[in-house]
């Protein structure tokens, strides 16, 4: 399986901030990667799918970018409501997996 | 605009089996994988298996294989996520979230809808 690791796990940021989360997959995965946010108590949210495209309706101060194996979410302009956790996903190959998370909390 | 809606939260003894649905509304269900994903308690997501109701054909991860039953009914829309051999371990919110690509993606595919996730207690 297809190991996705996120760095940091956590981070402190202000609001207007920029703030950039990394994603490396163990092998490979092309562009087949998503990113989602998820705040307590709720379903994820789809920002971010083939490594670059943003979702429909999603605040373009959220971008991703990378290939292969280097990936990564950034977040510019911090808003109040960004503080929550993010979550990569690869589909590149079953079994999909995800990184383990990032929460962003408020510095 | 598509929905999914899941079934109420659970209580199960250890040893018993649970079956979560989920429900589309409001657009295509057939041509859509339809995946379950589950995260324990200050946990992070972990994918248990997917299903292409036009194709019926599901695919699990490893670590369910045996334990997790995933289906669908075409004519009420609605997916299904049977997991037996319950132990407290299983204690978590399952999703179901739609695969986005349609079904030439084979299922390999970001999940763009969500549904409001089910919670499963096991407990004795």
């Amino acid at each position: 399986a297809i190991q996705l690791t996120q760095s940091p796990s956590s981070l402190s940021a202000s609001v207007g901030d920029r703030v950039t989360i990394t994603c490396r997959a163990s092998q490979g995965i092309s562009s087949a990667l998503a990113w989602y946010q998820q705040k307590p108590g709720k379903a994820p949210k789809l920002l971010i799918y083939d490594a670059s495209s943003l979702e429909s309706g999603v605040p373009s101060r959220f971008s991703g970018s990378g290939s292969g194996t280097e990936f990564t979410l950034t977040i510019s302009n911090l808003q109040p409501e960004d503080f929550a956790t993010y979550y990569c996903q690869q589909f590149n190959s079953y079994p999909l997996t995800f990184g383990g998370g990032t929460k962003v909390e408020i510095k | 605009q598509v929905q999914l809606v899941q079934s109420g939260a659970e209580v199960k003894k250890p040893g018993s089996s649970v079956k979560v649905s989920c429900k589309a509304s409001g657009g295509t269900f057939s041509s859509y994988a339809m995946n379950w994903v589950r995260q324990a308690p200050g946990q992070g997501l972990e994918w248990m298996g997917g299903i292409i109701p036009i194709f019926g054909t599901a695919n699990y991860a490893q670590k369910f294989q045996g334990r997790v039953t995933i289906t669908t009914d075409e004519s009420t829309s609605t997916a299904y996520m049977d997991l037996s051999s319950l132990r407290s371990e299983d204690t978590a919110v399952y999703y179901c979230a739609r695969g986005g690509g349609g079904e030439y993606n084979y299922g390999y595919d970001a999940f763009d809808i969500w549904g409001q996730g089910t919670m499963v207690t096991v407990s004795s």
